[in-house]
C-alpha cells in the first residue's frame, strides 16, 4: 500500500483555519485518500475522503493537489474539541476485501484558547 | 444507532497467559477489522473478518487470533503474551460490501502485561 507523510505536530488558535498537509508522492490511480482523526481516550473516527476533487463536508474540506500527491485537510474554524491526532490513509479501491490499512503516527494538533 | 463496542476498557495481565477481547459491531455491519495501537508503530492492521470468515490478515504472528460470530460480534485472543504487546487495541465495523466504506471504530481495549 502507498505510503503518506504528515507532519508529527501543528499548533493553532481556536477560531482559526487549520490546514493539514499530507504528502503521498506514490499515489496510484485508484487510491482513495482518507482522513481519520482521534480525539483523547477514542477510537479513530472518520473525517472526509476523495479521489480526485476536492471534496466539503459538515466536518471540513479536503484539498486534492492537481497531481494527488499532496492533500490539505482544512478546519474551517478550529474549536477545542478539534484537538486530536489526524491520520491521512490511502485505500486502493481496487484492493477490497484484501486492505492492510496502517494509519501510521498521523498529526496532533493543538488547539490554543 | 449504538456505536461499536469493546469490552473490556481495560485489561491487565501478565507474561505468558492469554487474553479474549470482544468486539460487538454497529447492527447490520457484517465487517470487523482489529487494530493494534502502540506509541511507536501507531494504528496496525491485526486481520478483518467479514461473515465469520477471516478475510485479510496483517503481519503479525500466529498468537494473535481471532473469530467472528453469526451475529457479527467478533473476539480477538492473544496468547503467550508478551511484554511488548501492551497496546491499546481497537476494532472497526463495516458494512463490507464497498470498497472505501467508512470504518466505525470502538474506543478500544487497553491491555497491558506486567
Amino acid at each position: 500500500d502507498a505510503k503518506t507523510t504528515q507532519p508529527n505536530s501543528m499548533e493553532s488558535n481556536e477560531e482559526e483555519p487549520v490546514h493539514l498537509p499530507c504528502n503521498h508522492s506514490t499515489i496510484s490511480g485508484t487510491d482513495y485518500i482518507h482522513w481519520y482523526r482521534q480525539l483523547p481516550s477514542q477510537g479513530p473516527e472518520y473525517v472526509i475522503h476523495g479521489l480526485t476533487s476536492n471534496v466539503n463536508n459538515r466536518m471540513a474540506s479536503l484539498a486534492i493537489a492537481e497531481d494527488r500527491k499532496s492533500s490539505t485537510l482544512i478546519l474551517h474554524r478550529a474549536t477545542l474539541r478539534d484537538a486530536a491526532v489526524y491520520y491521512c490513509i490511502l485505500r486502493d479501491k481496487s484492493n477490497f476485501g484484501n486492505e492492510k490499512l496502517t494509519f501510521g503516527t498521523g498529526t496532533r494538533l493543538t488547539i490554543i484558547p | 444507532k449504538a456505536g461499536v463496542t469493546q469490552t473490556p476498557r481495560y485489561l491487565i495481565k501478565t507474561r505468558g497467559q492469554q487474553v479474549t477481547l470482544s468486539c460487538s459491531p454497529i447492527s447490520g455491519h457484517r465487517s470487523v477489522s482489529w487494530y493494534q495501537q502502540t506509541p511507536g508503530q501507531g494504528l496496525q492492521f491485526l486481520f478483518e473478518y467479514f461473515s465469520e470468515t477471516q478475510r485479510n490478515k496483517g503481519n503479525f504472528p500466529g498468537r494473535f487470533s481471532g473469530r467472528q460470530f453469526s451475529n457479527s460480534r467478533s473476539e480477538m485472543n492473544v496468547s503467550t503474551l508478551e511484554l511488548g504487546d501492551s497496546a491499546l487495541y481497537l476494532c472497526a465495523s463495516s458494512p463490507g460490501t464497498r470498497e472505501g466504506e467508512k470504518l466505525f471504530f470502538g474506543s478500544g481495549t487497553q491491555l497491558s502485561v506486567l
